[in-house]
């Protein structure tokens, strides 16, 4: 079972819409959780950590749920600009963090 | 900005050869790590670098090696290299006690 699971896609959906990612973890002592954007033939850019309460960022909110181990990404209101894949990250420290294999969406016009 | 410079963008290499990939980071980062990207597997950790001089072994170290003389330097080694070694690798840097990392733009390895 791999540590990071995440449903690959693609997701394809028109402007506007709202889509949700959802992203589990194996290691119940992970301590710190990320989702990051990558462009096609691009490096990864952090979009935003994931805290326990949930935030928000934008039209992006994140969610942690730690009992059923899972983190969740919504985005509201889908711009052609959020075509792209994203990563969950998750960490026990610093140095040891895990990514799952990243979710596609493109957004369509 | 933090900005993380990889050597070459995309590289082709036989088999055999040895072969030297170098990542450069501006901000004085303490940490800098190496990943390969496959399709399906996301990144995995091959080595990370805490100080210069330092390295650490990551989930896949088998057929590199490491240097870090400076500490904005970071440096992958493949050996000799192998069809297997095929990849997108990509360098990142953090502050010591910091979790966000900065990546590299990526370096698309074809070995024939």
């Amino acid at each position: 079972r791999k540590e990071v699971e995440q449903d690959p896609g693609p997701f394809n959906v028109p402007e506007g819409a709202t889509v949700a990612f959802n992203c589990t973890y194996s290691n119940s002592a992970s301590q710190s959780f990320f989702w990051y954007r990558q462009d096609c033939r691009k490096e990864p850019k952090l979009l935003m950590s994931v805290y326990s309460s949930g935030n928000e960022d934008g039209r992006f909110t994140a969610q942690l749920n730690r009992a059923s181990q899972y983190i969740s990404l919504l985005i509201r209101d889908s711009k052609l600009s959020d075509s792209a894949t994203y990563l969950c990250v998750v960490s026990m420290t610093n140095n040891d963090m895990r990514f799952g294999a990243g979710t596609r969406l493109t957004v369509k016009p | 900005d933090v900005k993380v410079t990889q050597s070459s963008r995309y590289l082709v290499k036989r088999t055999g050869e040895k072969v030297f990939l170098e990542c450069v980071q501006d901000m004085d980062h303490e940490n800098m790590f190496w990943y390969r990207q496959d399709p399906g597997l996301g990144l995995r950790l091959i080595y990370f670098s805490y100080d210069v001089k330092m390295k650490e072994k990551g989930d896949i170290p088998e057929g590199y090696s490491v240097s870090r003389e400076k500490k904005e330097r970071f440096s992958l080694i493949l050996e000799s290299a192998s069809t297997n070694q095929t990849s997108m690798y990509l360098c990142a840097s953090s502050l010591r006690n910091q979790e966000t990392q900065y990546f590299g733009p990526g370096t698309r390895l074809l070995v024939l």
